[in-house]
């Protein structure tokens, strides 16, 4: 149990585009999703906090209007990144909550972002 | 909130057992401690966490001083498949992972 999982895997999009990017929680129920990125050898960032059915939480320094969340349903959560740029290009990681659990947070895969 | 200190890197021989230390001095006394593993480019996958008690499961045991101050997380026959990144985490208070740098373990046949 406990699986998350990510769309796309990796995608490749030009200067200028946007992208989506899909977390679902397929065997439970999340209401709190969060989002992470990571540059090649470093350690994963926290982007923000998503919670069903209201606004995301963002990090200080993430821009909120770069980086839109929605996190419409207790299964899905999505990342927009806007108006994309080379330096966006990274590993984007999300993770959700199970209600009942404790602390313990589920990682998807991961999408892997180039922009050219 | 609880800083995390890992040393940066260590090797173990396959079949031997892995002994991951982390530092965590400034818990509070109802902060658990959480290990996880991401293997090269992937998401990260939850090993075990724990409050006071030690405790184990399929994947590795996990032991927790008594003032609560450092955790060893064991894997008790590292195999190939072990070699990742180790992070030990002591979430705050909103359920938010701070990740640290993690431990690179290798492990060497």
């Amino acid at each position: 149990g406990a699986v998350v999982s990510q769309h796309p895997s990796w995608v490749i999009c030009k200067s200028g585009t946007s992208v989506k990017i899909e977390c679902r929680s397929l065997d439970f129920q999340a209401t709190t999703m969060f989002w992470y990125r990571q540059f090649p050898k470093q350690s994963l960032m926290l982007m923000a906090t998503s919670n069903e059915g209201s606004k995301a939480t963002y990090e200080q320094g993430v821009e909120k209007d770069k980086f839109l969340i929605n996190h419409a349903s207790l299964t899905l959560s999505t990342l927009t990144v806007t108006s994309a740029h080379p330096e966006d290009s990274s590993f984007y990681i999300c993770s959700a909550r199970r209600p009942s659990g404790i602390y313990e947070q589920y990682f998807g895969p991961g999408t892997r972002l180039t922009v050219t | 909130d609880a800083k995390t200190t890992q040393p940066t890197s260590m090797d173990c021989a396959e079949g031997r057992a892995a002994n991951l230390p982390c530092n965590h001095s400034t818990i509070s006394g109802n902060e658990y401690v959480y290990w996880y593993r991401q293997i090269h480019s992937q998401g990260p996958q939850y090993i075990i966490h724990g409050l006071k008690n030690n405790e184990t499961n399929e994947m590795a045991s996990l032991i927790i001083t008594e003032d609560r101050k450092s955790s060893t997380l064991i894997l008790p026959h590292a195999t190939l498949r072990d070699t990742a990144v180790y992070y030990c985490i002591v979430p705050r208070g909103t359920y938010k992972y701070i990740f640290g740098t993690g431990t690179r373990l290798k492990v060497l046949a």
